[in-house]
């Protein structure tokens, strides 16, 4: 069966620390991997990656994967109140199903 | 910008009752998706529509069914809510496999 799994399960840092989150998968006919932040809301877009050792950068976040040992992170640097939210990481296959992890919830005190 | 639009936006039901929730997109996708969110549960996947004209089951149908109105519209219902249904709906859509998935705001649903 196909399966996410996201690590740790809940995280709290200070402003100004750096966190690295991590997403392992095993999915039949791995197509690519996705990041979600989740607010009080919808889900909001982060990173697809689908080539391994090709870094995503958008601003403090980046995010990395390993096609050969099935797992990808997500970084944040100096981070912020702002980014308290639940990381959300998800595989595609063959099929048209999206198969997420059960979320990563990060809380940065002031 | 409205991207994928969900109605409504909270919903009390009683046991036994039925409801439709609506799903709009205006981003020309070809692939719609109803998930629903529980604690500790992730995101799962209720049914899809992979183009316009089909539909299939994700991993908890049960209870569900799904009407592909046209290429914009996506609509998820119950027909006789029960309170394992209580959940936050969402509703996605991608231009295909593979592709990132933008998703609705979400539908509070709770049935009691």
């Amino acid at each position: 069966e196909d399966k996410v799994v996201q690590s740790p399960l809940s995280l709290v840092v200070h402003e100004g620390d750096t966190v690295t989150l991590n997403c392992s998968y095993e999915v039949t006919n791995f197509r690519s991997l996705l990041w979600y932040k989740q607010e009080k809301k919808a889900p909001t877009f982060l990173f697809m990656l689908t080539s391994s050792g090709i870094e995503k950068k958008s601003g403090r976040l980046s995010s990395i994967l390993d096609k050969k040992e099935l797992f990808s992170i997500l970084n944040i640097t100096a981070t912020q109140t702002g980014d308290s939210a639940v990381y959300l990481c998800a595989a595609t296959s063959g099929t048209y199903k999206y198969i997420f992890g059960t979320g990563t919830r990060l809380k940065v005190l002031a | 910008n409205a991207g994928v639009t969900q109605t409504p936006k909270f919903q009390v039901l009683k046991t036994g009752q039925s409801m439709t929730l609506q799903c709009a997109q205006d981003m020309n996708h070809n692939s719609m998706y109803w998930y629903r969110q529980d604690p500790g549960m992730g995101l799962r996947l209720i049914y899809y529509s992979a183009s316009e004209g089909t539909t299939d089951k994700g991993e908890v149908p049960n209870g569900y069914n799904v009407s592909r109105l046209n290429k914009r519209e996506f609509s998820l219902r119950l027909e006789s809510a029960a309170p394992s249904q209580t959940s936050v709906y969402f509703c996605a859509s991608s231009v295909g496999r593979y592709t990132e998935a933008f998703f609705g705001q979400g539908t509070r649903l709770t049935v009691v």
